[in-house]
């Protein structure tokens, strides 16, 4: 089946640096990755997401690129503040289900 | 449009016992996932439903299962509580079938003493 791995697990910046989390996928047959932050206690809240016939996407401070040969996505986070402080959990869905796998997720924490 | 609604939000079981989630889609949406939240294991997917069919079903054993309402609304049950059930399960509307937006409920916190 499929398999999402996401890195790093904790990453820590200082307010107003950029942000970058990747995640690899093994299946090629992929074609559409979500983005997903959630904040302690609260939902998982789609930031993000792309689909397989695009190669980059940005919504102002937040982009996702996506590398179907390599098989690898990123989100990059510019210009980060406190409230950016999360989990972030990148997924995976393929074919013609709703199904999402999702990577182990990486804690981000804005420093001031 | 309200959100993804899940009852009850908090529930306590005894292991052996049989437990009922419940999940209330986006309204228009007809497409509901279940996923197990824990620290180990991370977000895993249990089922999926669409037009009252389970149309994918996750790496878990028979006693998770569920259905879903003409109305779209969906509930899971756990059979023979264990410890290890205990978990944040997560329910997700999208409009349809397939790789679309997937929008998260607040979850049902099951702890299994």
């Amino acid at each position: 089946g499929e398999n999402v791995e996401q890195h790093p697990s904790t990453l820590s910046v200082q307010e107003g640096d950029s942000a970058v989390i990747k995640c690899t996928y093994s299946d090629s047959a992929s074609n559409y990755f979500p983005w997903y932050k959630q904040e302690l206690g609260k939902r998982p809240q789609l930031i993000i997401d792309i689909r397989s016939n695009v190669g980059e996407k940005k919504d102002q401070r937040i982009a996702v690129t996506l590398n179907k040969t390599a098989k690898h996505f990123s989100l990059h986070i510019t210009e980060t503040q406190p409230e950016d402080s999360a989990v972030y959990f990148c997924a995976a869905s393929w074919g013609t289900a709703s199904k999402l796998t999702f990577g182990t997720g990486t804690r981000l924490q804005v420093t001031l | 449009k309200a959100g993804v609604t899940q009852t009850p939000r908090y529930l306590i079981k005894t292991r052996g016992q049989q437990v009922t989630l419940s999940c209330s889609p986006i309204s228009g949406h007809r497409s509901v996932s279940w996923y197990q939240q824990t620290p180990g294991q991370g977000l895993q997917f249990l089922f999926e439903y669409f037009s009252e069919t389970q149309r994918n079903k996750g790496n878990f054993p028979g006693r998770f299962s569920g259905r879903q309402f003409s109305n779209s609304r969906s509930e899971m049950n756990v059979s023979t509580l264990e410890l290890g059930d205990s978990a944040l399960y997560l329910c997700a509307s999208s409009l349809k079938l397939g790789p679309y937006e997937q929008y998260f409920g607040p979850g049902t916190r099951l702890t299994v003493t």
